[in-house]
C-alpha cells in the first residue's frame, strides 16, 4: 500500500497551458510539502502546509497555487505553464517538523512535467 | 553562501571501498540532519538521521556530526554498486522547514 502516492506520474503539456498536481499520503502526517527537482537534481522546497495551513512559501510564482483540502491532501495547481517549470515535482509528508524525531520525510514517486 | 553545501562531486570509488561525503551547513542552530539516497528516476529515500555530535552507525553507513564546525558527513563501508546513487544531505533548521544541499553523485565500480 503506497504511503505518498502522486498523480499523474507523468505530464506533458504545452506553454500557457493550466494544469494540477495530486498527492496523497495514508501516513497519518500532519505535514505535507511540494518539491521541485531541476534537470540538474537540485531538490528545492516550494511549499509547505500542516494540518491543511500553508507554513512555508518559498518565492515561487504566484502561478503555483497550493490547496490542501485535508491533512492527507496537498494538490498543486499551476497557472500559464511556461517552458522553465519542466521538472520533477515531489510531494512529501513528515510526522512532526517540532517534534523530537526531527524531520523525516517521505517521498512520493515524482510527477514528470514536461512543458513544450 | 548556500545554507546547505555538499562536495559537488561526482564520486567515484572501486568496489569494497569507503566512500566519504560530507556537508556543511550555515545555521548554527539547525538541529536535525538527515542523509537520503536517491536512485536515478526515483524519489528520495532516508537512510540516516543524526541529531547529536558524534557518529551513528547503521550497518555499513556511519553519520558523523560535529555542530561546532557546522559538518556532517556519511561514510559508506565496503562499497557496493548499488550504493551507486546521489546522496542528499538535508538539514533542518530553526524556521521549522528541511534545507537540501546539492547532492553528490556516487558512482562505485567493480
Amino acid at each position: 500500500d503506497t504511503a505518498v502516492s502522486q498523480t499523474p506520474k507523468y505530464l506533458v503539456t504545452q506553454m500557457g497551458n493550466d494544469k494540477s498536481i495530486k498527492c496523497e499520503q495514508n501516513l497519518g502526517h500532519d505535514t505535507m510539502y511540494w518539491y521541485k527537482q531541476d534537470s540538474k537534481k537540485f531538490l528545492k522546497i516550494m511549499f509547505s502546509y500542516n494540518n491543511k495551513e500553508l507554513i512555508i512559501n518559498e518565492t515561487v510564482p504566484n502561478r503555483f497555487s497550493p490547496k490542501s483540502p485535508d491533512k492527507a491532501h496537498l494538490n498543486l495547481h499551476i497557472n500559464s505553464l511556461e517552458l522553465g517549470d519542466s521538472a520533477v515535482y515531489f510531494c512529501a509528508s513528515s510526522q512532526d517538523p517540532a517534534g523530537p524525531l526531527g524531520e523525516t520525510q517521505y517521498f512520493g514517486p515524482g510527477t514528470r512535467l514536461l512543458v513544450l | 553562501q548556500k545554507e546547505v553545501e555538499q562536495n559537488s562531486g561526482p564520486l567515484s570509488v572501486p568496489e569494497g571501498a569507503i566512500a566519504s561525503l560530507n556537508c556543511t551547513y550555515s545555521d548554527r542552530g539547525s538541529q536535525s540532519f538527515f542523509w537520503y539516497r536517491q536512485y536515478s528516476g526515483k524519489s528520495p529515500e532516508l537512510i540516516m538521521s543524526i541529531y547529536s555530535n558524534g557518529d551513528k552507525e547503521d550497518g555499513r553507513f556511519t553519520a558523523q556530526l560535529n555542530k561546532a564546525s557546522q559538518y556532517v558527513s556519511l561514510l559508506i563501508r565496503d562499497s557496493q554498486p548499488s550504493d551507486s546513487a546521489t546522496y542528499l544531505c538535508a538539514v533542518h533548521t530553526n524556521a521549522g522547514k528541511s534545507t537540501f544541499g546539492d547532492g553528490t553523485t556516487l558512482t562505485v565500480k567493480p
